[in-house]
């Protein structure tokens, strides 16, 4: 089955931890982004990137870190610089070409909890 | 800050009756729009996507875009319970090629 997988599904995180969220895609997809979205709220865009080894910051990447090294995998590293991480994370992708070259398809997402 | 807005509702229409739901965006060079259905505690899934001005229809789903009026609406035709959700629009941000969403509206079907 082709899709977008994240883990885990729940994760608790301790103050001055850091902590890692996976997604991983069989997609064939090029463009990778996460978001947070809090309780009542909208998707907010945290990091995106168009290419292996290239990536943007969106609009809330403060205490937020990314890489790209693999066409498949885009992790997102919350650190402690982060003051207020509890919330729940969303990856999505996108292919570059093609027809629906925007439309984006999402993970089952994170839920992180700060202790 | 280019801008998705939605009214957060809740939106309460009767089983079978036409639930109808409206965003307006900021950015003029958007060229793609979005409708996600969100049940609580899950993840956006798509619904429709419209790229030109008119209606698209698939199924009990209609998306209409105004492009002059920036406004995007996506109709419910025969409302379900199982339609109960929060309903995302989401418009293309052509300068960073990513989308930029609403904060949803809420849908509740009544039996």
């Amino acid at each position: 089955d082709g899709g977008i997988t994240q883990s885990p599904k729940y994760l608790f995180r301790k103050e001055g931890q850091n902590v890692t969220l996976s997604c991983e895609q069989n997609l064939n997809h090029d463009a990778m982004y996460w978001y947070r979205q809090d309780p009542g709220q909208g998707l907010r865009l945290i990091y995106y990137s168009q290419i292996v080894n290239d990536f943007q910051k969106g609009d809330i990447a403060e205490g937020y870190s990314v890489s790209r090294e693999k066409k498949e995998s885009f992790p997102l590293t919350v650190t402690s610089a982060q003051k207020n991480p509890t919330a729940f994370y969303l990856c999505a992708s996108t292919p570059r070409t093609g027809p629906a070259t925007d439309t984006q398809y999402f993970g089952p997402g994170t839920r992180l909890t700060v202790l | 800050q280019k801008e998705v807005e939605q009214n957060s509702g809740p939106l309460s229409v009767p089983e079978g009756a036409i639930a109808s739901l409206n965003c307006t965006y900021s950015d003029r060079g958007s060229q793609s729009f979005f409708w996600y259905r969100q049940y609580s505690g899950k993840s956006p899934e798509l619904i429709m996507s419209i790229y030109s001005n008119g209606d698209k229809e698939d199924g009990r789903f209609t998306a209409q875009l105004n492009k002059a009026s920036q406004y995007v609406s996506l109709l419910i035709r025969d409302s379900q319970p199982s339609d109960s959700a929060t309903y995302l629009c989401a418009a293309s941000d052509t300068g960073r090629r990513a989308l930029t969403f609403g904060s949803g509206t809420r849908l509740q079907v009544q039996p």
